[in-house]
């Protein structure tokens, strides 16, 4: 099936370092949402962006929903060996027949040593 | 405000059985979408029930169905298992409407053998 591109797919880092992944796509999203997962539980949602441009912060996140509406990034700030995981980019193109089904980055594993 | 809500964690089944999970959405929730994820496919669709009615359906085969019922709790069952079938389904609850987050529950490992 369809995926977005997510870059990089993996990223190895010293803790207090800053942390940028991204995802782009053929095709226009209308809401683009990030999700971290841990090994064996279900993704947690970090940030949602419903508007082109949009920039949203929770804490250390940021993430920005580009103006082409085809990507979009997400920037962890300071990170802290909790920050360990999988980063998911999920992007919804809502409609009648589509309804809320998600496409899937292929994820992006952070690695932070203390 | 309880969360999603899957059941069972863990399935261990042999290849040929039929094997159903379940999936309580978050209070006042009528959506709730079913994914696969296996380490080659990542995130994969299957399908999403919206008011007791299958709203989008992803490409898999016919093997796997689902259901809704009034109280917006899921059900996919998947009937002659294929060591394939072997991942973490996972399903999303939200409220459906546009623009609106998804929330996952902790997903159901099976391993097919």
């Amino acid at each position: 099936g369809q995926q977005l591109n997510q870059s990089p797919q993996s990223m190895f880092i010293q803790e207090g370092e800053d942390v940028s992944m991204n995802c782009t796509s053929s095709s226009i999203f209308n809401t683009w949402l990030w999700y971290k997962q841990d090994p064996g539980e279900g993704p947690v949602l970090l940030i949602a962006l419903y508007k082109a441009g949009e920039l949203t912060s929770n804490g250390r996140l940021t993430a920005q929903f580009g103006t082409t509406r085809k990507d979009s990034f997400l920037n962890i700030s300071a990170s802290i060996p909790s920050d360990v995981g999988i980063y998911f980019c999920a992007g919804q193109r809502w409609g009648e027949t589509s309804g809320s089904r998600l496409t899937f980055g292929e994820g992006t594993q952070l690695t932070v040593n203390p | 405000k309880a969360g999603v809500t899957q059941t069972p964690r863990y399935l261990i089944k042999t290849r040929g059985q039929q094997v159903t999970l379940s999936c309580s959405p978050i209070s006042g929730h009528r959506s709730v979408s079913w994914y696969q994820q296996t380490p080659g496919q990542g995130l994969q669709f299957l399908f999403e029930y919206f008011s007791e009615t299958q709203r989008n359906k992803g490409n898999f085969p016919g093997r796997f169905s689902g259901r809704q019922f009034s109280n917006s709790r899921s059900e996919m069952n998947v009937s002659t298992l294929e060591l394939g079938d072997s991942a973490l389904y996972l399903c999303a609850s939200s409220s459906g409407r546009m623009n609106t987050e998804a929330f996952f529950g902790q997903g159901t490992r099976l391993t097919v053998v």
